[in-house]
């Protein structure tokens, strides 16, 4: 297994759901971090949450960090069309450090 | 106030020739890094840098790959002897300073060994 391993690794739901997905980790970490990635694109920060905390909402986006279980959720609420990407977890040690990311979680929002 | 800029966007090389990636940070950033992507898989690190200085190599392969960040001018992945192997999205990402988290990416460079 690799640091930060997505589940799902692929998400089909209806325009209007909410799509959930969770990344593990291995190591100790001092941050999380979700990104979004168009096919064919580079990744979007969508949020970014630290070792002390335990939950971070931003829009329609909420993000749960579980540390004892070296887990994170991604919620996605109301989910739109324009969700359909794939999703990556990250995770850094530091500030200013490389990142160690998940295989993502494929997502497909159907109108 | 441009993203991270990287060019090509897509690079066709036979095997054995060179492929040179450039990455132009955002505006004020002096922080780069370099991940490569296989396909259908997430990105794997490969080199940190500041200007003028490498300050982590442990995702570079050891022969064939180099990257350098001079203090005019963008950052260049290089690679020599292209293989099949090879063929990936190599994103570039930048942040500002030692204390900030968020990496911002640019759109990648597709490399395409045939």
């Amino acid at each position: 297994s690799q640091q930060g391993e997505e589940d799902p690794q692929a998400l089909s739901i209806q325009e209007g759901e909410n799509a959930t997905m969770n990344c593990s980790y291995k190591t100790s970490i001092n941050n999380l971090q979700w990104y979004r990635q168009n096919s064919g694109r580079g990744l979007v920060h969508l949020i970014l949450i630290r070792s002390n905390e335990r939950e971070k909402h931003s829009g329609r986006l909420r993000v749960t960090l579980d540390t004892s279980k070296k887990s994170s959720s991604l919620l996605i609420t109301a989910s739109r069309a324009a969700d359909t990407a794939s999703y990556f977890c990250a995770t850094g040690q530091a500030a200013g450090n490389k990142l160690t990311f998940g295989g993502g979680t494929r997502v497909l929002v159907k109108p | 106030n441009a993203g991270v800029m990287q060019n090509p966007r897509h690079l066709v090389r036979r095997r054995g020739q060179e492929a040179r990636l450039r990455c132009s940070p955002m505006k004020g950033h002096s922080h780069v890094y370099w991940y490569r992507q296989l396909p259908e898989e997430g990105l794997k690190f490969m080199v940190y840098l500041q200007k003028e200085n490498i300050i982590d190599e442990s995702g570079m392969p050891k022969e064939r790959f180099s990257a350098e960040f001079p203090k005019e001018g963008p950052s260049i992945l290089r690679i020599q002897q292209v293989v099949r192997g090879d063929s990936a999205a190599y994103f570039c990402a930048s942040s500002p300073d030692l204390q900030s988290y968020e990496q911002y990416f640019g759109p990648g460079t597709r490399l395409t060994v045939t």
